[in-house]
């Protein structure tokens, strides 16, 4: 099992550039999350998707936008990246409320 | 208040030695908790979770849990330099969804 895996890894972008990071899992969870990670500020969530065919914001979720595709697969897109959007992303999977299990993480950087 | 506080750090201690780390919440509703480990340029991977108020062990790391003050602590005996990481706190809410809410992460330097 490959547990959940991310692309791409690293990315650099120009401001006003967009852009679709992809996550998928396949430990049959039901629940998926997005979370960007900046120095001193801990993880913070996105977006999540608790079930197949439902999103929901998180606590960060201006400027992007969310795809629950399928039970396994849950993107995230960036229509018009901004500097402030440099952080890392990573995704997550879980049984609902419990432990999440994290894919790699894409280093984003916004020029 | 922040929901979830943890001391930055770094606490270093020396090897074989017991390291605290502790972590308060806001959210008296708070049901589950859990302490991840992030190793530097790495994903945060759980190590323990707590759900019912006292001490829970597993192997050389305790989680202890006290509802009515509002703090997580874990314990890591006979700590190893490859103990040396960010410890990153979590909990979900209480309210009508259960995402997860991390603190900040303490940075723990085992010196050998």
């Amino acid at each position: 099992n490959a547990g959940v895996t991310q692309t791409p890894k690293f990315q650099v972008l120009k401001t006003g550039q967009s852009m679709t990071l992809q996550c998928a899992q396949d430990m049959n969870h039901n629940s998926m999350y997005w979370y960007r990670q900046d120095p001193g500020m801990g993880l913070r969530l996105i977006y999540y998707s608790a079930s197949e065919g439902t999103t929901d914001k998180g606590e960060v979720p201006n400027g992007y936008n969310v795809s629950r595709l399928n039970k396994r697969e849950f993107s995230l897109r960036l229509e018009s990246a901004a500097p402030s959007q440099t952080s890392v992303y990573f995704c997550a999977s879980s049984t609902w409320g419990n432990e999440q299990f994290f894919g790699p993480g894409t280093r984003l950087t916004v020029l | 208040q922040k929901e979830v506080e943890q001391n930055s750090g770094p606490l270093s201690v020396p090897e074989g030695a017991i390291a605290s780390l502790n972590c308060t919440y806001s959210d008296r509703g708070s049901q589950s908790f859990f302490w991840y480990r992030q190793y530097s340029g790495k994903s945060p991977e759980l190590i323990m979770f707590i759900y019912s108020n006292g001490d829970k062990e597993d192997g050389r790391f305790t989680a202890q849990l006290n509802k009515a003050s509002q703090y997580v602590s874990l314990l890591i005996r006979d700590s190893q330099p490859s103990d040396s990481a960010t410890y990153l706190c979590a909990f979900t809410y209480s309210g009508g969804y259960q995402k997860v809410t991390f603190g900040t992460g303490t940075k723990l330097q085992v010196i050998p």
